[in-house]
């Protein structure tokens, strides 16, 4: 596609329940990245992807939170047991690996509430 | 604790002025920053970026100055114009590129015509 498309674009969950999040990059982009933002904050890292090396998962918060992503296309964040502090609005960015100088092209992401 | 910092919440600038929006860092192996605007309900758009190596970089409009020994960079917009109006966010990495980027909380900007 044309951009970066995340879905559902919003979900209202259950605390405790498991939510699934997904994300379309842009065709070609080798680069695939997870962010969230949370209410008054500024967008916090969570994994990327880099084709097939091992993805860097440093800013999963913990290890309720999991991601993968097929081959070089889509991806899903994993939540499980969620809590009221993941509520969120979760962007999804991709990029192609040599375009250093041009950033991300995000999602319009994906907001998260958990009641 | 917050490598990047964007101090000021919110600003409001004349359209036709100068829109000058304001990031200091603390972690001094940044190497490579960008600014990112982002409209309600819409994902954020790259902007503009700068290397370490440079100390100003213009595209259009837009002009963002680096200060290393400050650790403080700089947005200017001129002239700001009505369509402007959203929030911006500095991101830095250590990396030139765009692995794993350290987002400050942002700056609302409203353009009053």
């Amino acid at each position: 596609g044309a951009g970066v498309s995340q879905s559902p674009s919003n979900k209202v969950t259950e605390k405790g329940k498991d939510v699934e999040l997904r994300c379309d990059p842009i065709s070609g982009h080798t680069a695939l990245y997870w962010y969230r933002q949370r209410l008054g904050q500024g967008l916090e890292f969570l994994i990327y992807f880099q084709g097939n090396s091992a993805p860097d998962k440093s800013g999963l918060p913990s290890d309720r939170f999991s991601a993968e992503r097929t081959g070089e296309s889509v991806s899903t964040l994993t939540i499980q047991r969620t809590q009221q502090e993941d509520s969120a609005v979760y962007l999804c960015a991709s990029s192609l690996r040599t375009q250093g100088e041009d950033g991300y092209t995000f999602g319009s992401g994906t907001r998260l509430t958990v009641v | 604790d917050q490598q990047v910092k964007q101090n000021s919440p919110s600003l409001s600038v004349q359209e036709g002025r100068i829109s000058i929006l304001n990031c200091d860092y603390t972690n001094s192996m940044f190497d490579y920053f960008l600014w990112y605007k982002k409209y309600p309900a819409e994902g954020p758009t790259f902007l503009i970026s700068i290397s370490s190596i440079k100390d100003k970089n213009e595209d259009g409009r837009f002009t963002v100055f680096l200060n290393k020994s400050a650790k403080h960079l700089s947005l200017h917009i001129v002239p700001s114009q009505p369509g402007d109006s959203a929030v911006y966010f500095c991101a830095a990495s250590e990396v030139f590129g765009n692995e794993k980027l350290t987002f400050g909380t942002g700056t609302r900007l409203t353009i009053i015509p």
